[in-house]
């Protein structure tokens, strides 16, 4: 069975500053890994998908790479900005499902 | 471009009453829907997925039951519900036989 853990749990950083964000999953037999955002009281959005056969993706300040055989995954946001300040959800994606860590609850101090 | 609908947004139900929640999608056509709970201080956890019409499966057994009466719409509800039913409602939409996930706004449930 699956197992994805998030670390840290929350992270507080300045304004301006680059921070990674820490996925790891048991199972290294993925369709793909995906990295969500997920404001208070609202529904995750999608950030990145890499594909198993990928090693990263990149979308504007947000890059996130991954080693399937060391069941690992990062997050690095560059250039940190208050409306950065969100939940971020790694999955790990089986056949069908999701399975997802915990999150990380990133704070971003203007 | 694809939209995905939640509705209630909010509800507040008392203990021993029935739930009816309702999802659909828009600008797609046989989508794979899912639901998912977050309860608070747990991950998300996967409730129901559906590849079809009428076709469900059911990760986790409960009081709770799904069903897809249309292409793109997807219901979940409860006969009786329980105080363990309160949590964040999610449901989820995927091209058949992609596994990228796109979320709707979700369902905050209260039990009392």
């Amino acid at each position: 069975k699956q197992e994805v853990t998030q670390i840290p749990a929350a992270l507080s950083v300045p304004e301006g500053e680059n921070l990674v964000l820490n996925c790891s999953f048991t199972d290294s037999a993925i369709y793909n890994l995906q990295w969500f955002r997920q404001d208070p009281g609202k529904g995750l959005t999608s950030l990145l998908l890499i594909q198993s056969s990928q090693r990263e993706q990149t979308s504007g300040r947000l890059n996130a790479s991954l080693d399937k055989s060391s069941g690992r995954s990062t997050l690095y946001i560059a250039a940190s900005q208050p409306g950065d300040s969100a939940t971020y959800l790694c999955s790990g994606a089986g056949s069908y499902q999701l399975t997802f860590g915990k999150g990380t609850k990133l704070s971003v101090i203007p | 471009s694809q939209t995905i609908h939640q509705w209630p947004a909010t509800l507040v139900q008392p203990v021993g009453s029935p739930l009816s929640l309702e999802c659909t999608v828009e600008g797609t056509s046989n989508p794979n829907l899912y639901w998912y709970r977050q309860a608070a201080g747990r991950g998300l956890q996967l409730l129901f997925y559906s590849v079809g019409i009428g076709q469900i499966s059911s990760e986790v057994p409960q009081n709770l039951s799904a069903s897809r009466p249309q292409d793109r719409q997807f219901i979940l509800s409860s006969k009786k519900l329980l105080l363990s039913d309160s949590g964040f409602y999610l449901c989820a939409w995927s091209v058949f036989g992609y596994n990228e996930q796109f979320f709707g706004p979700g369902t905050r449930l209260t039990v009392l």
